[in-house]
């Protein structure tokens, strides 16, 4: 079955920077793309950007002002996101999303990343 | 303040019958399609409507999704306790070169 696998919870200081895992079993791991999803406490959902697994195309949400980074190393079937210049308002579960089509069919777990002062 | 905009809460006796609605754009729901996750406290979602009214296999068929224009719905029938959780509907946003991802901000669904 589809798994996808994140990295445990990091806790970070403002201005730091991130990098969350994210690795693929199950499927074909170049055929689908991954997309980023983070959800702040006791907000909603919010996409942040994606990365076509094949090609390493990738695509960020303008919100995101060019801080963020998608990676992926096919030979080990992992994503990465990259946040840098974290600030606290950065402080969410970071999920990524296996999409097929239009819809996201398979979550990891999600990462918690805290940004203190 | 999400694109898409869901009531932030509904609520229903067991057994009985919701909708939940999505309210969006021409830019979104009305030309692009929508799905529908279902998360519970302190998991990640999970898909429950694609391609604006279809489920995976593992959907029972109480859960149901349409679409008429900019506006979609989740239905659910026979609400169950289980059932109680945050919804989200979403769709791509704007034109091939610029499209992004956008979510409504959750419906809370408590079963009585």
């Amino acid at each position: 079955q589809v798994q996808l696998v994140q990295s445990g919870a990091e806790v970070k200081k403002r201005g730091d920077s991130v990098k969350v895992s994210c690795k693929a079993s199950g499927y074909s791991f170049t055929n689908f793309p991954i997309h980023w999803v983070r959800q702040a406490p006791g907000q909603g959902l919010e996409w942040m950007g994606w990365i076509n697994t094949a090609t390493g195309d990738t695509r960020d949400s303008q919100k995101f002002q060019g801080r963020v980074t998608f990676t992926r190393d096919t030979s080990a079937n992992t994503a990465y996101m990259e946040l840098r210049n974290l600030r606290s308002e950065d402080t969410a579960m970071y999920f990524c999303v296996r999409l097929y089509y239009t819809s996201a069919w398979d979550w990891g777990q999600g990462t918690l990343v805290t940004v203190s002062s | 303040q999400s694109v898409l905009t869901q009531p932030p809460s509904v609520s229903a006796a067991p057994g009985q019958k919701v909708t939940i609605s999505c309210s969006g754009s021409s830019s979104n729901i009305g030309s692009n399609a929508v799905s529908w996750y279902q998360q519970l406290p302190g998991t990640a979602p999970k898909l429950l409507i694609y391609e604006d009214n279809k489920r995976p296999s593992a959907i029972p068929d109480r859960i149901s999704g349409s679409k008429s224009g900019t506006s979609a719905t989740l239905g659910i029938t026979g609400l169950q306790t289980g059932d109680e959780a945050d919804y989200y509907c979403a769709a791509w946003d704007g034109s091939l070169s610029v499209r992004v991802w956008v979510f409504g901000g959750g419906t809370k669904l408590t079963v009585l």
